[in-house]
């Protein structure tokens, strides 16, 4: 079974600093690769996928993630922080032509002025 | 957003009670989704429909009843539902291609049964 791992449960940056979100998926082949952010009291927004080519991708927002076959790793940055960008953010994996997304527990992002 | 939307955005239910939750996508999908997401814990998948069919019930209590009459729309009926039950329901829709399996969510309909 596939399985996917957000070893950071909550991260508290600074307005302007960098932010790195990690994220390990457990499958056998290359799956497809997805960021989602949640605010409060709302849906899962996209913020960007990965389903081949480029192992950068850029998103919303300002974010950008980077597949890493080798660590079996998609990680979440962005370069500078908002205080608009706190909020919880997911990590999900799509098996190929399998119409189910599995989700990590998530990373509550709090930033601090 | 308007792509996916859901109805009503709050609903408080006594465990005898019986109401509907209404998800509308505008997407031109043929793929919806329920999900529950409980406090502290990772999104549950709970029904898959593709071309209105079910073809995910993923060991859904029966006291939850899906229903999809055309590929936009996509109801959960609820009745005698228990205190555990509160949570946020997140309806998703995405196509049924390769390469259109990206799922877009819709606000939800945060339920607490008393």
């Amino acid at each position: 079974a596939q399985s996917v791992t957000q070893p950071d449960i909550h991260i508290t940056v600074s307005e302007g600093a960098s932010l790195e979100l990690r994220c390990n998926y457990s499958y056998g082949a290359t799956p497809y690769l997805f960021w989602y952010v949640q605010s409060p009291g709302q849906g899962l927004q996209l913020l960007l996928k990965y389903f081949s080519g480029d192992t950068l991708v850029q998103g919303i927002k300002g974010f950008e993630a980077e597949f890493k076959r080798s660590q079996s790793s998609f990680n979440l940055r962005k370069p500078s922080v908002h205080w608009s960008d706190a909020a919880e953010y997911f990590c999900a994996v799509h098996r190929y032509n399998d119409y189910k997304l599995s989700f990590g527990a998530g990373t509550t992002v709090t930033v601090r002025a | 957003e308007t792509g996916v939307t859901q109805t009503p955005r709050h609903l408080v239910m006594g465990m005898t009670n019986k109401k509907s939750l209404k998800c509308e996508q505008h997407l031109g999908h043929n793929a919806m989704y329920w999900y529950k997401q409980s406090a502290k814990k990772p999104l549950e998948l709970m029904f898959v429909y593709n071309f209105k069919e079910q073809t995910e019930n993923n060991s859904v209590p029966s006291r939850f009843s899906p229903e999809c009459p055309n590929s936009s729309h996509l109801f959960l009926h609820l009745h005698t539902l228990q205190p555990e039950d509160s949570a946020l329901y997140l309806c998703a829709s995405s196509g049924s291609g390769a390469g259109e399996e990206t799922q877009y969510f819709g606000p939800g309909t945060r339920l607490l049964v008393l």
